[in-house]
């Protein structure tokens, strides 16, 4: 099975600041890894797919790169409605593997 | 507009069943593969389960295999997963989901709580 490594487990930041959410998988996904946004008591929302490919509707300021085995989630400037668990998915195969979560918090 | 409609869920004893479904509407069901994910309370997101768009194919986590079944009705446009033998652990929030590795828009249900204690 492959295993996503996401880090940090969590982070504290302040409104404007810039965001960096890194992923690792144990062997190489190619591009096949997409990106999702949980906010408390919700459903998750796709923010990203294909690792660097914008949802239709999602703020320019959320950005993703990366291919192979690394790949990362940038927010430029964080905004209030950012404050959230992100999570990477790889879909490369089955079984199909979430990173661990990060949660972004108010500093 | 795609909505993902989810019913079931509730309490049931250890070693219990207990079915969920997905009913999906404004979007031609059949064509689309499906797929469960679970969250335990305060922990993250967990791929359950996926079935192709004919239902012919289906693949599940090592944590459920022999245990959980997915199915679909392409006539009813309705997505199920049966649960049996059900263990503490599987006590969680179960989502359907369309489109999650796709282009285009992903899709959610509202998501459904499974707890699973005596």
């Amino acid at each position: 099975d492959i295993q996503m490594t996401q880090s940090p487990s969590s982070l504290s930041a302040s409104v404007g600041d810039r965001v960096t959410i890194t992923c690792r998988a144990s062997q190489d996904i190619k591009n096949n890894l997409g990106w999702f946004q949980q906010k408390p008591g919700k459903a998750p929302k796709r923010l990203i797919y294909d690792a660097s490919t914008l949802q239709s509707g999602v703020p320019s300021r959320f950005s993703g790169v990366g291919s192979g085995t690394e790949f990362t989630l940038t927010i430029s400037s964080l905004q209030p409605e950012d404050f959230a668990t992100y999570y990477c998915l790889q879909h490369i195969t089955y079984p199909r593997t979430f990173g661990q979560g990060t949660r972004v918090e108010v500093k | 507009e795609v909505y993902l409609l989810q019913s079931g869920g509730g309490l049931v004893q250890p070693g219990g069943s207990l079915k969920i479904s997905c009913a999906a509407s404004a979007f031609t069901f059949s064509n689309f593969a499906m797929t469960w994910v679970r969250q335990v309370p305060g922990k993250g997101l967990e791929w359950v389960s996926s079935i192709s768009g004919s239902g012919r194919g289906t693949h599940y986590a090592d944590f459920v295999k022999g245990r959980f079944t997915i199915s679909r009705d392409n006539s009813k446009n309705t997505l199920s997963l049966e649960m049996n033998s059900l263990r503490a652990d599987d006590t969680a929030t179960y989502y359907c989901a369309k489109g999650l590795w796709y282009s285009g828009e992903d899709y959610w249900g509202q998501g459904t709580l499974v707890t699973v204690s005596s």
